[in-house]
């Protein structure tokens, strides 16, 4: 059981937009950033977004996020085949003193 | 560009002590929080620990325990040890950078861990 809840899969066609939504609690997303990871299945994963929406270079305009109290959502518009992937939010938590992950969000584009 | 290389042993038994280590190549050791994250088969990712360059810790509560993170600054390693490894911790697992406030921004390539008797 993860403490940051995911919806285990998401779907749409290219050119979509899609949403995926991260919920936590007051002593993660409630207060501190929000992160989020982008895994193709073999690979590491990859820094997507830092800071609740802020975007490493190469990253995608398509791709943006947000964040209200204690949950986040990642958004993707445009959606390409490329984004077909894993999602993971991830966040420091306060009272564990640690990072704590989403389960995970399997996005497969139609 | 910098890059981390890990190793360790792939296989182990039951009771057995999980040893990695990882190496940072093509920049700066402080500065830094060096992570271990670890991923089940067809599971999500845990976070394990981490470690700075002068060695203050953080562990995840549920493997505290069991995990010990050192750090060898004159090589730019860090390392994790798990002891009293179980088949539910046979994981791939990865190094990571953390840089505060910007995340996990540079990965290891990952090292298949299979606990089998």
């Amino acid at each position: 059981q993860s403490v940051l809840t995911q919806p285990p899969s998401s779907s749409g066609t290219p050119g979509q937009r899609v949403t995926i939504s991260c919920s936590g609690s007051s002593s993660n997303i409630g207060s501190n950033y929000v992160y989020w990871y982008q895994q193709v299945p073999g690979t590491a994963p990859k820094l997507l977004s830092y800071r609740n929406d802020q975007w490493p270079s190469g990253v995608p305009d398509r791709f943006s996020g947000s964040k209200s109290v204690t949950s986040a959502s990642l958004a993707i518009s445009g959606l390409r085949s490329e984004d077909e992937a894993d999602y993971y939010c991830a966040a420091w938590d306060d009272s564990l003193s640690g990072w704590v992950f989403g389960g995970g969000t399997k996005l497969t584009v139609l | 560009q910098v890059q981390l290389q890990q190793w360790g042993a792939g296989q182990l038994k039951p009771s057995e002590t999980l040893s990695l280590t990882c190496a940072v190549y093509g920049g700066s050791f402080s500065g830094y929080y060096w992570n271990w994250i670890r991923q089940p088969p067809g599971k999500g990712l845990e976070w394990i620990g981490e470690i700075n360059h002068s060695g203050s810790t953080n562990y995840n509560p549920s493997l505290k325990s069991r995990v010990t993170i050192s750090v060898d600054t004159s090589k730019n390693q860090f390392s994790l040890k798990l002891n009293s490894v179980t088949a539910a911790d046979t994981a791939v697992y990865y190094c990571a950078r953390d840089f505060r406030y910007i995340g996990m921004d540079v990965w290891g390539q990952g090292t298949t861990v299979t606990v089998s008797s």
